[in-house]
This record gives structure tokens, C-alpha cells and sequence, in this order.
């Protein structure tokens, strides 16, 4: 089993906090790690697939970082606002399992 | 389609009856996977498809799960003598093709109750 850890398991701000979670995974075999956000009563949604050490992707307000060597990878809102509230997943792949293994999410809720 | 499409959306059945549940992935896309997601879990991964074979079905909890796909589009997952810890949401996704870098895109998922 390939143990995906994601932190904090839920976490409420005011609109226009910035916030971030994290996600750890074994930096062994790693190949490349997905961001999705999973909104309530809608399909996940693909955020950011990013690859190299290092690496820093950005949408909007939201960006990510990786550090492959020690197997983890922050993701960053800045200014939350409402609309941000949804549960964000991250799932590597590991070249030993060859599939992607999902985290148990991180719950964000934004109050206005 | 425009996006990944599943049905039924929601599905209430008694323990020991049949559930078939049904995707409709993303016209071209070639790989198409199947997750569930138990109450407090994480999206488990059952099945994946590269066109209509299924190089790996390790994620299947028993042999009452199975899982087809015909003409490399619509697959069909089928749960037989469902039991109660089969209740979950289950979702599927295509991607352009298997390949780690290519984006997942989800369906909005099948709520299965089993009571």
C-alpha cells in the first residue's frame, strides 16, 4: 500500500485568508503527482500534474509546490474566497504501483 | 460528450441484489478508470481500461466485482449480491491515454446505498 498522508483533514478560514496543506508521499519511485479539487455535488476537478523536484505550478490564486527528493507537495490559495470551499486531493504515482493513489483530501471551508 | 457522464446518479438497492453502473467516458479518450470512495475514505482504485482491456484490475474487492468495456468507450462496472459495505459513491474517469502525466477527468458518480 502506498501511504499518501494529506494535512490538515479539514480546515475553515474567513474569505481573504491564505492558506495551504500538504501532501507527503514516498519519494522513492515517484514519478509525478496530481492536484485535483473535488467540489460538493460536482465531478473532481484536475488542478495541477507536476513532475520535477522543485517545480511550482500556478493557477489563479491557487499554486502548488514539490519537492520530490523528500515527498511532499504544498498547495497554496491566496485571498480564499467562498467558491474555493471544496475538498483538494492529491494522488501521486509511484512507478512501483503504477497507478495513481489518492489521498484522503483536505476539507477546506471558506466563510464569508 | 462533452465530459464524462455516469448513471444511474443515484442507486438504492437491497443487500444480495445485482447493481450495474454505467460510464460513458470522454469521445477519444482511451484510458478509462474506476474509483470508489467509502464514507471517511480516500478514492480507492478499482479498475482501469486501455481501450478495452483491463491491464489491471488489482483495485477489485471481490471476485462479485467485474467490469467491462466494449467498443473502447462505454463501460459498465457490475456488483453481484451486493452487501452493505459496497454503499458508496463510485466514480469514473477518462483520460486522453494511460499515462501518469495525462489529467483525470471525473464523472459526477454514482451514489450507491445498500440496504
Amino acid at each position: 500500500i502506498l501511504n499518501v498522508e494529506q494535512s490538515p483533514q479539514s480546515l475553515h478560514v474567513q474569505e481573504g485568508d491564505s492558506t495551504n496543506f500538504t501532501c507527503s508521499f514516498p519519494s522513492s519511485n515517484f514519478y509525478a503527482l496530481h492536484w485535483y479539487r473535488w467540489e460538493t455535488a460536482k465531478s473532481p476537478e484536475a488542478l495541477f500534474v507536476m513532475t520535477l523536484n522543485g517545480d511550482e505550478k500556478k493557477k489563479g490564486r491557487i499554486s502548488a509546490t514539490l519537492n520530490t527528493k523528500e515527498g511532499y507537495s504544498y498547495l497554496y490559495i491566496k485571498g480564499s474566497q467562498p467558491e474555493d470551499s471544496a475538498t483538494y486531493l492529491c494522488a501521486p504515482y509511484n512507478t512501483g504501483f503504477q497507478k495513481l493513489v489518492f489521498g484522503t483530501g483536505t476539507r477546506l471551508l471558506v466563510s464569508p | 460528450g462533452a465530459g464524462v457522464s455516469q448513471s444511474p446518479s443515484n442507486k438504492v438497492t437491497e443487500k444480495g441484489k445485482d447493481v450495474e453502473l454505467r460510464c460513458d467516458p470522454i469521445s477519444g479518450h482511451t484510458a478509462l478508470y474506476w474509483y470508489r470512495q467509502s464514507l471517511g475514505q480516500g478514492l480507492e482504485f478499482l479498475i482501469y481500461f486501455q481501450g478495452n482491456s483491463a491491464p489491471d484490475k488489482s483495485g477489485l474487492p471481490s471476485d462479485r466485482f467485474s467490469a467491462e468495456r466494449t467498443g473502447g468507450s462505454v463501460s459498465t462496472l457490475t456488483i453481484q449480491r451486493t452487501q452493505q459495505e459496497d454503499s458508496a459513491v463510485y466514480l469514473c474517469a477518462s483520460s486522453l491515454k494511460e499515462n501518469s502525466l495525462e489529467k483525470l477527468f471525473f464523472g459526477s458518480g454514482t451514489q450507491l446505498s445498500v440496504l
